[in-house]
């Protein structure tokens, strides 16, 4: 089945810092969502880009579709960007395939 | 506005016990999911529905039983708890199964087996 690989694993960033989250996979996708696992474990959607770049305030996010990556950009981190980042993918039908999760924390 | 609600927030039991996880939407959502997710690690898929009438099994079903009761509300049931089972379950929507809609998830239910 298809690969789902986030990196990095682990991500430590001083408040104000930017950083790019990478999400490679193995096979063409139908869909791709960035999720943000926050520190109570909630699941919040970043977005649906399945291709393109979206952009929503400090965070924007870039699809190649052809060449199998997502990138999530963050910019001027903030404490509250802390938590855990996921790449998840469909493939058609039901199966949406997670990745491991970038674990971001953001120091003040 | 709730959106996807998960009842119970946190549950313990016995080896061997049984529980029924409750998930309820509020957005008309024809597809329901079931996942759970284990410590350092993404979801995994438990179950699946479709539409209102329908279920199948996903990536661990083992140990599971579903019923879609209706279109708001999909159950989850553990008929014969076991340690392996502890983790924290997520209850999800989609507008419609498969490509092009994006997943809405309940705060999960956290579940312990001892």
């Amino acid at each position: 089945g298809i690969q789902v690989e986030q990196s990095p694993p682990d991500l430590i960033l001083q408040e104000g810092a930017n950083s790019t989250l990478r999400c490679n996979f193995s096979d063409s996708v139908n869909n791709l969502q960035w999720f943000h696992q926050n520190p109570w474990g909630q699941l919040i959607n970043l977005f649906y880009i399945p291709s393109g770049t979206k952009q929503n305030g400090r965070l924007s996010a870039t699809t190649v579709a052809t060449e199998r990556y997502s990138l999530l950009y963050i910019s001027s981190s903030q404490t509250t960007d802390s938590g855990v980042y996921f790449c998840a993918v469909n493939t058609g039908g039901f199966k949406t395939i997670f990745g491991a999760g970038t674990r971001l924390f953001v120091k003040a | 506005n709730a959106g996807v609600t998960q009842t119970p927030k946190f549950q313990v039991l016995k080896t061997g016990q049984s529980m029924t996880l409750q998930c309820a939407q509020d957005m008309n959502h024809n597809s329901m999911y079931w996942y759970r997710q284990d410590p350092g690690m993404g979801l995994r898929l438990i179950y699946y529905s479709a539409s209102e009438g329908t279920t199948d099994k996903g990536e661990v079903p083992n140990g599971y039983n579903v019923s879609r009761l209706n279109k708001r509300e999909f159950s989850l049931r553990l008929e014969s708890a076991a340690p392996s089972q502890t983790s924290v379950y997520f209850c999800a929507t989609a507008a419609r199964q498969g490509i092009g809609q994006p997943q809405h998830f309940g705060d999960g239910t956290r579940l312990s087996i001892l």
